[in-house]
């Protein structure tokens, strides 16, 4: 069965701090991982995507590594911002399917 | 221009009320799909439309009616509701179907329904 598992379920860090956001998923075979940014009560916004051959992404303070090899990406955010509390949702494409994972709630704190 | 439009922002209907959220983009994608959101819980995927075609449907109940009136244009017709239908209803859309490799989805700000 295709899942994708995110960890943690939500972090609390101090403004100004860097964090790592984790992904592992089992969905095979594997085309494509994506990384959206989802305020509260908003629509997702989309912050990578890499497919099989790309080990890392960066779009400004975030950037998305993946190791296809065993089945893992992440997501690190530098120098966080108030702006950046958000879920952040890791989805995974497979030939004929998406997989969204339940998202990571996190909290920046002044 | 990379916005999916949703209106209305928010909706409050009865159980007995007949009403549409609908959707636009001008991205030219050929794509577009639905997905209900119910709070702390990732989108689940209700249709897709390709090519102003119906090309899936995941099993959602027949008071939820879609219809893609043209390539730019996707409308959800709601009848008969339920509470528990009451979540966010995202809009999207992609270059082309969701099955192909590399598409990015581009989602709208969503649409508040509450069913009372």
């Amino acid at each position: 069965k295709n899942q994708v598992e995110q960890s943690p379920q939500s972090l609390i860090i101090l403004e100004g701090k860097n964090c790592t956001l984790q992904c592992n998923y089992t969905v095979s075979p594997f085309s494509n991982l994506r990384w959206y940014k989802q305020d509260t009560g908003r629509g997702p916004v989309s912050l990578t995507i890499m497919t099989f051959s790309e080990n890392t992404k960066s779009n400004g303070r975030y950037t998305a590594t993946l190791d296809a090899d065993t089945k893992q990406s992440s997501l690190h955010i530098t120098a966080s911002q108030l702006s950046d509390s958000a879920s952040y949702i890791c989805v995974v494409s497979g030939y004929s399917t998406l997989t969204f994972g339940k998202g990571t709630m996190l909290l920046v704190s002044p | 221009d990379t916005e999916v439009t949703q209106t209305p922002k928010h909706l409050v209907m009865g159980m007995t009320n007949k009403k549409s959220l609908k959707c636009e983009q001008h991205m030219g994608h050929r794509a577009m799909y639905w997905y209900k959101q119910k709070a702390k819980k990732p989108p689940e995927l209700m249709f897709v439309y390709s090519y102003e075609k119906l090309s899936i449907n995941e099993s959602v109940p027949s008071r939820f009616s879609p219809e893609c009136p043209n390539s730019s244009l996707l409308n959800l017709h709601l009848h008969a509701l339920q509470p528990e239908d009451s979540a966010l209803y995202l809009c999207a859309s992609s270059p082309s179907g969701e099955r192909t490799s590399g598409n990015t989805i581009y989602f709208g700000e969503g649409s508040w329904l509450t069913v009372v």
